[in-house]
Order: C-alpha cells, then structure tokens, then sequence
C-alpha cells in the first residue's frame, strides 16, 4: 500500500476534449509528480509539484497542467486530447528530503478516439 | 534521446534460478538509481535502490550491482520464483525536481 489513490481508473475520451485526472496522496508526502506511461514503455516524467508549485517539467507540452492542493491532492489536466495521449497516467508522491523514492498510485488509463 | 537504456526487453528464467537485467546511462549528473517491480494493472513499486558511492547493494534475494566508470547498473534477482513474473523498470534521477528517467523496461517470466 502506497497511499496514494488515483481516480478515475479508466476513461475514454475523443480527440480535441479535455480530461482531468486526480490523485490523493498520503500526508508526509510534500512532492507529487505525474507520470505517462505509453504501452509497453516506461513512464515519462511530466511534472512535479511541490508546496502547490510545479518546480520542474519534462518534455510534454504546455495542453499538461497541474495543480496541487493544501491537503496533498492533485489534479493532471490536459487540453486537446491527441490520439498519442493514449496512456497510463501515473501520480506519484514523494516524502520530503527523499524526492528521488517515489511511490506511485495505480494508474488512471485514458483512452483518447 | 533515450537516457537510460535497459536489456533485455524481455526475459525467461527457471525456477531457482538468476535473472539478471543491465541498465547504462549517459548523464554523469545522476546520483540515485532505483529498480521499480511493476505487475500488471498496478503501479511500479520501488524494489531496491542505489547511489553510486557504492558498487553493489543487497537485500534479500534483489542485489543492485553499480560500475560508475562504465555508466552501467544491474540487478540480479536470486533463486527467482515465479512471484517474481513482473515487468522491471531501472531510473536514474539526478536530484532536484528533474523526475526520475526510466528504461524502457523488462518483462520477466519465471518459469515453475
């Protein structure tokens, strides 16, 4: 158990919409990050937040966006959805001090028509 | 540009014995190298971890071993049992709010 929980666990969206993803994380953890995870890949980093900042970014486009909230909770939005969206979206928490062991939640699998 | 590259993408070992997964890196700047155990339709979950101060980590049957000069890491699971049958991910993170950059993964079978 890692405490952190995503929602939902699946959707189907079609191309231009827009979708938001959550995730509760355990209290302690002070760093969330989300993850994409394409099929058959490892996950790619999108970004990270920190005291409800996003402090760094990986290479995905500005239609990615995020918030974090006081009570460790966390959205992932993203605008215009393309086919290659398709993905496993992984939230990730951290504890402070150890921003490098990560413990991820399940998953919300988006699948963009 | 793939950062971290990892072999074999897949992989087919007996019951009891090694599997080993290799992973190489290109920027010198990481410091934090962690193997992930993903099965399917959960989460990766941290398995065992290294910092490249050390050249080889153990715990229970999961040994990291690290070469710094060659940029190489890998993990060598003993007596492996067919719970161990998860897809396996190496990272590298190179601190700060950079993320962690995964391989490509492997897909472990151990066969009974």
């Amino acid at each position: 158990e890692t405490g952190v929980t995503q929602s939902p666990t699946h959707l189907i969206k079609t191309r231009g919409q827009q979708v938001t993803l959550r995730c509760s994380s355990q209290s302690g953890h002070n760093t969330v990050s989300w993850y994409q995870q394409a099929l058959g890949q490892g996950p790619q980093f999108i970004f990270q937040y920190y005291r409800e900042e996003e402090n760094g970014r990986g290479n995905f486009p500005p239609r990615f966006s995020g918030l974090q909230f006081p009570n460790y909770s966390s959205e992932l939005n993203v605008n215009a959805l393309e086919l290659d969206d398709s993905a496993l979206y992984l939230c990730a928490g951290s504890l402070a001090g150890v921003a490098g062991e990560l413990f991820f939640g399940e998953g919300s699998r988006l699948t963009v028509l | 540009q793939q950062q971290v590259k990892q072999s074999p993408q897949s992989l087919i070992v007996q019951k009891g014995g090694i599997s080993i997964i290799n992973c190489a890196y290109e920027n010198t700047a990481f410091d934090y190298f962690p193997w992930y155990q993903q099965f399917p339709g959960k989460g990766p979950a941290l398995l065992i971890a290294i910092r490249p101060d050390v050249s080889e980590k153990k715990e229970g049957r999961f040994t990291i071993s690290f070469n710094k000069s060659a940029k190489q890491f890998s993990l060598h699971i003993m007596d492996s049992q067919p719970g161990d049958s998860a897809t396996y991910f190496c990272a590298a993170y190179g601190g700060g709010a950079d993320g962690l950059t995964f391989g490509k993964g492997t897909h472990l079978i151990i066969q009974p």
